[in-house]
């Protein structure tokens, strides 16, 4: 099955700084790789997402790029500000088993303010 | 429109009892997905439904954890004399249909059931 690795495991920047989490995927077949941000105690939500048909999508300060050949994508965060730190996680959706999406083990944003 | 929603929103039992937690995903969602989360860790996958095919078990990490999904739409996760290392949050999460090229399967996910084993 997919198997999805992500790092690093936390990330600590100063408020204003870029922050990037890498993902990389196993399974050739994905499609479709959704980022998403829990905060403390709350629930994960989707923030941006891509599908293998495009290498790169931006929303404001949040953009995710995709390097199909090498099967990883990136999160990148600009201009950090402290509400941004919380825990991100990737995903990858596959085209076996069904449609599962595989999830990362997490990375632990700080935005030192 | 109504989100994923779970129940209980808290749960404590005591070591060696059944619990029973139930998700009622988003209306025509046919993906589910159960997950654990413990206190400061990932997102360690259970099991998850789509439409008719057989429930993918591979997570459930021992036999005493079960789930069902009746009729495609409710689902109930069970753990059988609970211990107190299955103290954690169990997160649902539902998604729209899969394998359709151009179609977001972002997972929408409950607010969890908080389990704690006494």
């Amino acid at each position: 099955g997919e198997n999805v690795e992500q790092h690093p495991s936390t990330l600590s920047v100063q408020e204003g700084d870029s922050a990037v989490i890498k993902c990389t995927y196993s399974d050739s077949a994905s499609n479709y790789f959704p980022w998403y941000k829990q905060e403390l105690g709350k629930r994960p939500q989707l923030i941006i997402d891509i599908r293998s048909n495009v290498g790169e999508k931006k929303d404001q300060r949040i953009a995710v790029t995709l390097n199909k050949t090498a099967k990883h994508f990136s999160l990148h965060i600009t201009e950090t500000q402290p509400e941004d730190s919380a825990v991100y996680f990737c995903a990858a959706r596959g085209n076996t088993n069904a449609g599962k999406s595989t999830f990362g083990d997490g990375t632990t944003l700080t935005v030192k303010p | 429109g109504a989100g994923v929603s779970q129940s209980p929103s808290n749960k404590v039992t005591e070591k060696g009892k059944d619990v029973e937690l139930r998700c009622d995903p988003i209306s025509g969602h046919t993906a589910l997905y159960w997950y654990r989360q413990s206190l400061g860790q990932g997102l360690e996958f259970l099991i998850y439904f789509q439409g008719n095919s057989a429930p993918d078990k591979s997570g459930l990490p021992s036999d005493r954890f079960s789930a069902e999904r009746t009729g495609g739409s409710v689902s109930t996760l069970t753990i059988q004399r609970t211990q107190q290392e299955d103290s954690a949050v169990y997160l649902c999460a539902s998604s729209l249909a899969v394998r359709t090229s151009g179609i977001r399967n972002e997972q929408f996910f409950g607010p969890g059931t908080r389990l704690t084993v006494l």
